[in-house]
Order: C-alpha cells, then structure tokens, then sequence
C-alpha cells in the first residue's frame, strides 16, 4: 500500500482481556517497528523486526506482550490480560535498509496512524 | 545507542526562525541523525537526515558539527502548523540498521 496501515483505529476493552493489533507495512520495506505512546509521553521502543532475523524483543515490558510478523509483510502486537497501564497508542513502523544501490531513505521510518488502546 | 538529549519545550512566534538543538554526545561512526514531527493524534513523521555538515530541503535545515555531537534542526519562518513535538534520533543505516530509540522530544508552541 501506499503508507502504513494500522488497525483497529481505536480499542476499547476490559481488564483482562486480550487484544490484537495489526500493521500493514509499506511494501517492500523490510524493517518494522511497533512502538508504544502514553498519553503526553514520548515514544517507547516495543520490538523491531528486520527481514527473515530473529526480532529484537528488548522494548517488550511483559511476558503479556507479544508480536508476530510473517516475512516483511503484516505484523500483530498481542497483549494478553490486558491492564489499565497498558492504555495508550500503539504506533507501527515500517523502513527500507540500506543497500549498495541507494542510500537514500533508508532507515528513515514511515508510520501509520496508530492505535489506540483503552483498558477500562 | 546514541543517547539524545534535546530541550523539554520551546515557544516561538510566528514569522521567526527557529532552532532547535540535539545533543548526542555518543554518537557512532556509522550513525546518521533524523529528525521527526508530531503533531498530536497522529503519527511522526519525516523531516530530514544528515550525517555531517549542512543539508537543507524544503521545509528545514539540518546543521551538524565537525564532531557531530550535536545537531540543531531550524525551521525558517515558523507558522502556527509548525506546533508539533519534534524529535532527534540518532542511529544507524547500514547494513542491519537497528533498534530506533527515540528520546523525549521538543514541544515547539508557535504563537500569531
């Protein structure tokens, strides 16, 4: 598609229940990033995946936090029992890498619109 | 990682340059330096990347030092659709790229 997609646009849910967010990349863009917004706060680092790699999972704050992506197409962001903390935008990112071709907007990162999760 | 640091907020009125500073003092070899703008409920967005010097497009300039310790990102006569947090990252873009950490970002409040 012609940017990143994300959805649903906006979550409400109970305490406890799961949720699963998904992101539809630019294509061709082997790198993608989920990250997490609180309200008024910065933009936290969830997980990053490149290509076929083994993806850096650093940024996940809990076991409850999951994400999946097939390939360099859609990737899903599970939270499991869900909490009230866990409330925010969740923001998808999608990037080209660098070759010996063309440098040019590699590693320059393209989100979606994001989604955002409210746990009542 | 470079860790970045930038100011919390900033004013300006409209019709005035802006700048905004960047400091990363452990900046790698291969890092390139990008800068972003928000503006709320929505996601950031691409301003301009550099690794050295001066680069300049269509909506900002980027000025780097020799060192590259820092950077200042300045947006000639601001607008009020200029209010938007902006941030620095610092990372690389060879060959694996990597994990993108964004630091706090700068509120910039553009007032007529």
């Amino acid at each position: 598609g012609a940017g990143v997609s994300q959805s649903p646009s906006n979550k409400v849910t109970e305490k406890g229940k799961d949720v699963e967010l998904r992101c539809d990349p630019i294509s061709g863009h082997t790198a993608l990033y989920w990250y997490r917004q609180r309200l008024g706060q910065g933009l936290e680092f969830l997980i990053y995946f490149q290509g076929n790699s083994a993806p850096d999972k650093s940024g996940l704050p809990s076991d409850r936090f999951s994400a999946e992506r097939t390939g360099e197409s859609v990737s899903t962001l599970t939270i499991q029992r869900t909490q009230q903390e866990d409330s925010a935008v969740y923001l998808c990112a999608s990037s080209l890498l660098w070759s010996v071709t063309s440098n040019s907007g590699a590693n320059v990162l393209t989100f979606g619109a994001g989604s955002r999760l409210t746990v009542l | 990682l470079a860790k970045t640091t930038q100011p919390i907020s900033m004013d300006s009125y409209e019709g005035q340059e802006v700048n905004i500073t960047c400091s990363h003092n452990n900046i790698a070899t291969n890092d390139y330096i990008t800068w972003y703008q928000q503006f709320p409920s929505q996601g950031p967005r691409f301003i301009i990347q550099g690794y050295k010097t001066k680069v300049t497009n269509e909506v900002a300039s980027l000025f780097i030092p020799a060192d590259r310790k820092s950077s200042t990102l300045s947006l000639p006569r601001v607008s009020l659709s200029d209010t938007a947090v902006y941030y620095c990252l610092v990372g690389p873009i060879y060959n694996q790229g990597g994990k993108l950490i964004f630091g706090q970002g700068t509120e910039l409040s553009v007032k007529p």
